[in-house]
């Protein structure tokens, strides 16, 4: 059974602060890692992808993948409070099969 | 990233009657489409996976005789809700996934209510 573990939250975390996002995962052959974000009442939307060991960064975010540990982390720097919101990290074990594994996410809260 | 439309965004039926939700993949063709269910406060839970032109593969504990999945190209799929009922209720989303970084893209989601 493959799994995806995050811890549920909530974060909280006052405006311009670094808000760090954990995520560990079972299936050692897994190929690539995604961090969603869902606003409550609206569907996933696609933040960041990772599929090498390292950081990553796009704008304020900061995907970090360490293969070895099994570990995936999101951080996200100056927060906002319009990043106040369910991060779901999710994992695809490779092959041709397009299936996710996501964790139940985290909930963040940015206190203006 | 690519874009997935969903109709309707919202539905009220009666018990007992049908419902269609349509998934569309605007910009890129979807060789895989993932249907999923989020009941309030709960996690995302995948339904099925459909591939075009086959038969969708649904997840266990989850009836394919009450959730019809269609994947009849690679730009649309459809979910049938058949005979619901109020514990059908729900938020339904789609996704897509065909490109070659395994992305999923998910549509706006459809919200059932059933009376």
């Amino acid at each position: 059974q493959k799994e995806v573990e995050q811890n549920s939250g909530p974060l909280s975390v006052p405006e311009g602060a670094i808000a760090s996002l954990n995520c560990t995962y079972s299936d050692r052959g897994s190929q690539s890692f995604f961090w969603y974000r869902q606003y409550s009442g609206k569907s996933p939307e696609l933040i960041m992808s990772i599929y090498s060991n390292g950081d990553k960064e796009d704008g304020r975010f900061t995907a970090q993948l360490n293969k070895a540990s099994q570990y995936v982390s999101l951080l996200i720097r100056d927060s906002q409070p319009s990043d106040s919101a369910t991060y779901l990290c999710a994992v695809n074990g490779g092959g041709s099969n397009y299936k996710l594994t996501f964790g139940k996410g985290t909930l963040l809260t940015v206190n203006p | 990233g690519a874009v997935v439309s969903q109709h309707p965004s919202r539905v009220i039926c009666k018990s007992g009657t049908s419902v269609k939700i349509e998934c569309r993949s605007l910009d890129f063709q979807a060789t895989t489409m993932f249907w999923y269910r989020q009941f309030p406060k709960q996690s995302l839970m995948l339904m099925a996976t459909s591939n075009e032109g086959s038969k969708a593969t649904y997840e266990q504990g989850v009836e394919k005789d009450k959730f019809l999945i269609n994947h009849a190209s690679l730009t649309l799929s459809t979910l049938t809700v058949t005979s619901a009922h109020p514990e059908d209720s729900s938020f339904y989303i789609c996704s897509a996934g065909g490109g070659a970084l395994y992305e999923q893209y998910f549509g706006p989601g459809t919200r059932l209510t059933v009376t």
